[in-house]
């Protein structure tokens, strides 16, 4: 099955930097990598997502790219703000499928 | 995106007791809803696939007899804990898919249950 790895686990940045995370996937099937924003004591909320017939997608400050030779795709927020520190989760969804494979999180702090 | 209302947010109830969480799907008539696991600081596990009108569909590893689903109706999908025990004190979360298509996935706001 799918197996979706994230890192890092933890990013700290100062607010108005850029952060970064990484999200690699290990089954060619999947079609779908959205990214979810999730603060404490709350569900997932969805920020943004790419299909894989797209290389890049952007929305105000996040953008997301994919790189599907390499099987990875990543999360960019620019000038980060201290309301962007949540646990972010990247996922894969397969063509067929109907479920979605998370990878692990990474707890974004933005230092003010 | 479908707007998903889930309830309640926090629970306490004792152990040996059983523990209903409802999850309503308010502007999208949902076929499909999932239910997740989540401990602290981890990802989200999912637990089961609830299809309307027929049996959910659990993940390997998961007791069907203590995590009872019910989607009885195409806006509310039930997860009831059975028995609940001291480790099932968890952050549970539903998710609705709203299209047919490889998209459009929302997700309720947890419930925090805490078996004491």
């Amino acid at each position: 099955g799918e197996n979706v790895e994230q890192h890092p686990s933890t990013l700290s940045v100062q607010e108005g930097d850029s952060a970064v995370i990484k999200c690699t996937y290990s089954d060619s099937a999947s079609n779908y990598f959205p990214w979810y924003k999730q603060e404490l004591g709350k569900g997932p909320q969805l920020i943004i997502d790419i299909r894989s017939n797209v290389g890049e997608k952007k929305d105000q400050r996040i953008a997301v790219t994919l790189n599907k030779t390499a099987k990875h795709f990543s999360l960019h927020i620019t000038e980060t703000q201290p309301e962007d520190s949540a646990v972010y989760f990247c996922a894969t969804l397969k063509a067929a499928g109907n479920k979605l494979t998370f990878g692990g999180g990474t707890r974004v702090l933005v230092k003010p | 995106g479908a707007v998903v209302s889930q309830h309640p947010s926090r629970v306490i109830c004792k152990s040996g007791t059983s523990v209903k969480i409802e999850c309503r799907s308010l502007d999208f008539q949902a076929t499909t809803m999932f239910w997740y696991r989540q401990f602290p600081k981890q990802s989200l596990m999912l637990m089961a696939t609830s299809n309307e009108g027929s049996k959910a569909t659990y993940e390997q590893g998961v007791e069907k007899d203590k995590f009872l689903i019910n989607h009885a109706s195409l806006t509310l999908s039930t997860l009831t804990v059975t028995s609940a025990h001291p480790e099932d004190s968890s952050f549970y979360i539903c998710s609705v898919k709203t299209y047919t298509g490889a998209d459009g996935y929302t997700f309720g706001s947890g419930t925090r249950l805490t078996v004491v």
